[in-house]
């Protein structure tokens, strides 16, 4: 079973700081993907990332995909009250028949 | 235009009940998937559909939990016999082909009470 751990679960930061959440499991994804969920909502996508060693950028977002796809963290410079949610990362089942989750992490933004 | 849309939003049942939930995908999408999240937690797979082929149940937690999708767009997700631990959010979440490079649109989700 693949299973992907994230870290931290909370993270309670000042606007304007930077942040690191890590996505790591035992077993090899041939991509992954992050989500942002906000209450009430479903989870949107962020970003996939599919080549080991990536590194893509959304904005403030830097995403980086691990050199042998087993892990992943998201950067956040300059963090905003906007960014509060729960992030998820996630990837194919072993059988590419469903997504695997992590738990998230939930960050919140203080103004 | 229109993203996935579930209904009802918020359904309390009491224990014992039968509920159904329904989820409109995006049209034309291939591949249509329902999670169960808990309070605090990341979406668990339950199951998948390409068109109105299930191909994977294995998320299931049991025999009290059905879905369809007999015409390939609508689906239904069913729960017999509910129980407190049945309560969570269900979301279901739409995509375009089965590749999983490929964005998966989720719904808002239907919150399922279970007193």
């Amino acid at each position: 079973t693949q299973l992907l751990e994230q870290s931290p679960q909370f993270l309670s930061i000042q606007e304007g700081e930077n942040l690191t959440v890590y996505c790591n499991s035992s077993s090899v994804f041939s991509s992954l993907q992050w989500y942002r969920q906000e209450p009430g909502e479903g989870p949107v996508l962020l970003v996939t990332v599919v080549t080991g060693g990536e590194v893509k950028k959304l904005k403030r977002l830097t995403f980086q995909f691990g050199d042998a796809r087993k892990d992943s963290s998201l950067h956040i410079t300059a963090a905003q009250p906007g960014d509060t949610g729960l992030y998820l990362c996630a990837g194919p089942g072993e059988y590419g028949n469903k997504l695997v989750f992590g738990a998230g992490t939930i960050l919140r933004v203080k103004s | 235009g229109a993203g996935v849309s579930q209904s009802p939003r918020y359904k309390v049942a009491k224990r014992g009940q039968d509920v159904a939930l329904r989820c409109d995908p995006i049209s034309g999408h291939v591949s249509l998937f329902w999670y169960q999240q808990a309070l605090g937690q990341g979406p668990e797979f339950l199951t998948y559909f390409q068109n109105e082929a299930q191909l994977d149940k294995s998320g299931l937690p049991s025999d009290r939990f059905f879905a369809e999708r007999p015409e390939g767009s609508v689906s239904t997700l069913k729960i017999q016999r509910t129980q407190q631990e049945d309560s969570a959010v269900y979301l279901c979440a739409s995509s375009l082909t089965r590749d999983f490079r490929y964005e998966q649109y989720f719904g808002p989700g239907t919150r399922l009470t279970v007193t």
